[in-house]
């Protein structure tokens, strides 16, 4: 299957700093990324997609001058928590949807997850 | 919103077969998902099986689709101990809709 990586696979930082979060397609153009947050023990929660060369779409109470995405390239998207605080620790995960008519279309193939811890 | 439900806790003996049941709301599903989450891992795609199926088997792994009843299941045969982990049911709606919608996950612990 496809493989979706990330980088760093785990970050530690001080309240107030900016944690930027890559996501790769390695062997797929994905024409859509999307990222979940998934606190301990409970489900994924998407949090916001996002189309190569335009503007991500953010869920509801998800705040889009906190979470800062980008999808500059059919192979990467970046997902930037600004100033970071304690209740924004979690384990961040990515995943990659290929375009149509692509083996990968209806298919999401997931990223290994970003722990972010804030203290 | 639409909702996935799955039970939270399967216990299982190595050889036994394991049987993750889950529940979805949606009627305009198109494709449901199982998924594996590993600890401190991210999610790993099982399998999947379009709506217009009742069945599908891939060596170990038999999902079945109710599609009437709205229920999915994931039987795994002779389960091992490197099966334990969280499985994931997730459904994607139809008319072009393409972001899942997860259940909170199954908790499957084998016991040797």
């Amino acid at each position: 299957g496809a493989v979706v990586s990330q980088h760093p696979s785990r970050v530690i930082c001080k309240s107030g700093t900016s944690v930027k979060i890559e996501c790769r397609s390695l062997d797929f153009q994905a024409t859509t990324m999307f990222w979940y947050r998934q606190f301990p023990k409970q489900s994924l929660m998407l949090m916001a997609t996002s189309n190569e060369g335009s503007k991500a779409t953010y869920e509801q109470g998800v705040e889009k001058d906190k979470f800062l995405i980008n999808h500059a390239s059919l192979t990467l998207s970046t997902l930037t928590v600004t100033s970071a605080h304690p209740e924004d620790s979690s384990f961040y995960i990515c995943s990659a949807r290929g375009g149509a008519g692509g083996p990968s279309y209806n298919e999401q193939f997931f990223g290994p997850g970003t722990r972010l811890t804030v203290l | 919103g639409e909702d996935v439900e799955q039970s939270l806790f399967l216990s299982v003996r190595e050889g036994d077969s394991s049987v993750i049941n889950c529940t979805y709301t949606d009627s305009s599903s198109t494709y449901l998902y199982w998924y594996k989450q590993e600890p401190g891992a991210g999610l790993q795609l099982l399998t999947y099986i379009f709506s217009n199926m009742d069945m599908k088997q891939d060596q170990r792994l038999t999902v079945l689709l109710n599609k009437k009843d709205k229920h999915l299941s994931l039987r795994i045969a002779d389960t091992q101990t490197g099966d334990s982990a969280i499985y994931f049911c997730a459904e994607i709606g139809g008319a072009g809709s393409y972001q899942l919608t997860f259940g909170k996950g199954t908790k499957l612990s084998v016991i040797p």
